[in-house]
């Protein structure tokens, strides 16, 4: 059974940089994407963007000049840097595995339980 | 403003069908496959339905996708309590290379 898990700090400060691992268990990291998903309290999700074992990325516009995804194979372990966070950046932050192409990669069929992030002074 | 467009709230009774939209553009919808996931209150996301009908083992089959050009439903029949949950669409977007998501749509079962 593969299974997710995000971590890092719950609590980043605006300006600063939000920074998190999700370490992956059961299965490869090889041959999928790999993603970001955020939901601010109250509202939807977001799709942050996603990484493939690889290392090519894509991310949402909104995020791209503030987002970098890694990913370290041999830790079986991808992360995700948000650089400038200020308070609308306080979110549940799941990572997630997708499909196996671009194409296919919304599908997803595995999530982390979730991470609550709070960018406050 | 999501790029994929769905109703922020549906409602049925118990055993009623129910069915949710989502709408988008030739550059996700219209081109690609549709995927729809369940949110319960406090839990992450699961997914119900896959490339456009497909369920995922252990999802019930009163639980159905379908797609008509930039437009697809998630329908679901012989409504129950426990289906009561947001519901979400998501897609890839050729234009922006991406994933998007709908805007969510809370399901109440009266």
């Amino acid at each position: 059974q593969v299974q997710l898990q995000e971590s890092g700090p719950g609590l980043v400060k605006p300006s600063e940089t939000l920074s998190l691992t999700c370490t992956v268990s059961g299965d490869s990291i090889s041959n999928y994407y790999w993603s970001w998903i955020r939901q601010p309290p109250g509202k939807g999700l977001e799709w942050i963007g996603h990484i493939y074992y690889s290392g090519s990325t894509n991310y949402n516009p909104s995020f791209k000049s503030r987002v970098t995804i890694s990913v370290d194979t041999s830790k079986h372990e991808f992360s995700l840097k948000l650089s400038s966070v200020t308070a609308a950046d306080t979110a549940v932050y799941y990572c997630a595995r997708g499909g196996l192409t671009p194409f296919l990669s919304p599908r997803f069929d595995y999530w982390g339980q979730g991470t609550l992030v709070t960018v406050s002074s | 403003q999501s790029v994929l467009t769905q109703p922020p709230s549906a409602s049925g009774t118990p055993g009623q069908r129910v069915t949710i939209s989502c709408s988008g553009s030739s550059s996700n919808i219209g081109s690609n496959l549709i995927y729809w996931y369940q949110q319960l209150p406090g839990t992450a996301p699961k997914l119900l339905i896959y490339t456009n009908n497909q369920r995922p083992s252990g999802v019930p089959d009163r639980f159905s996708g379908s797609k008509s050009g930039t437009s697809a439903s998630l329908a679901i029949s012989g409504l129950r309590s426990e289906d009561e949950a947001e519901y979400y669409c998501a897609v890839w977007d050729g234009s922006l290379s991406g994933v998007v998501f709908g805007g969510g749509t809370k399901l109440t079962v009266l």
